[in-house]
């Protein structure tokens, strides 16, 4: 069965400090993709990143990037700098590459940036 | 170009009515899905689709019927509402096979049943 941990329930920094949010990921299969979404107090959820699990590379895009483990089978999200704008729950979800419509959400970190 | 339409944005039911919460979109999307979003539980996936005349069962299926009869539709029916499906619904969809590409979310509809 595939399952998504994120540990983090919430986490506060100041406004600046860099940020790690964690995400474990569980299955069987050897190709699947890994996810971040973001939801923004509005409420709309936002599709951040999506990764293939034959990539290994690390991924960044300006202040935002995503650390890919699959010794530990893990897939972080970092924001550096970070910004009030980033205060959001961010989720992190997979999926099996063979059936990429179904995908499976973790419980979200509500990530809090203070000024 | 209107993405991801839900209808109603918030609706009030009565034990043991029924009621169905609309999905449309306008970018030809293969995939849909429907999520329900509940405090400290994430997003569960209650039923999706991979095309017109397709639809499969997620993590959370009891209480809700789906049915997809065109690309654009997908909507989900409450047969007979119970206090535990008052929750934030989300539909998504996505194009089928398109590298790089998550699913693109309505707005919710948020349902409370008392």
């Amino acid at each position: 069965a595939q399952k998504v941990t994120q540990a983090q329930t919430e986490i506060s920094v100041v406004e600046k400090e860099d940020v790690t949010l964690d995400c474990v990921y569980e299955t069987r299969d050897t190709t699947y993709y890994l996810f971040w979404y973001k939801q923004p107090p509005s409420g709309e959820l936002v599709f951040l990143i999506r990764r293939n699990s034959f990539d290994e590379q690390n991924e960044i895009s300006g202040r935002y990037s995503w650390n890919f483990q699959k010794s530990t089978s893990s897939f972080n999200f970092t924001i550096t700098a970070s910004q009030v704008v980033d205060s959001a729950v961010y989720f992190c979800a997979l999926s099996d590459r063979d059936r990429d419509d179904k995908i499976i959400f973790g419980k979200g970190t509500r990530l809090h940036i203070l000024p | 170009n209107a993405g991801v339409t839900q209808t109603p944005k918030f609706q009030v039911l009565k034990t043991g009515q029924s009621m169905t919460l609309q999905c449309a979109q306008d970018m030809n999307h293969e995939y849909m899905s429907w999520y329900r979003q509940d405090p400290g539980m994430g997003l569960r996936l209650i039923h999706y689709s991979v095309g017109a005349g397709i639809t499969d069962q997620g993590e959370v299926p009891n209480g809700y019927n789906v049915s997809r009869s065109t690309t654009e539709d997908f909507p989900l029916r409450l047969l007979s509402a119970a206090p535990s499906q008052t929750s934030v619904y989300f539909c998504a969809s996505r194009p089928q096979g398109r590298a790089n590409y998550g699913y693109t979310f309505g707005s919710g509809t948020r349902l409370t049943v008392v």
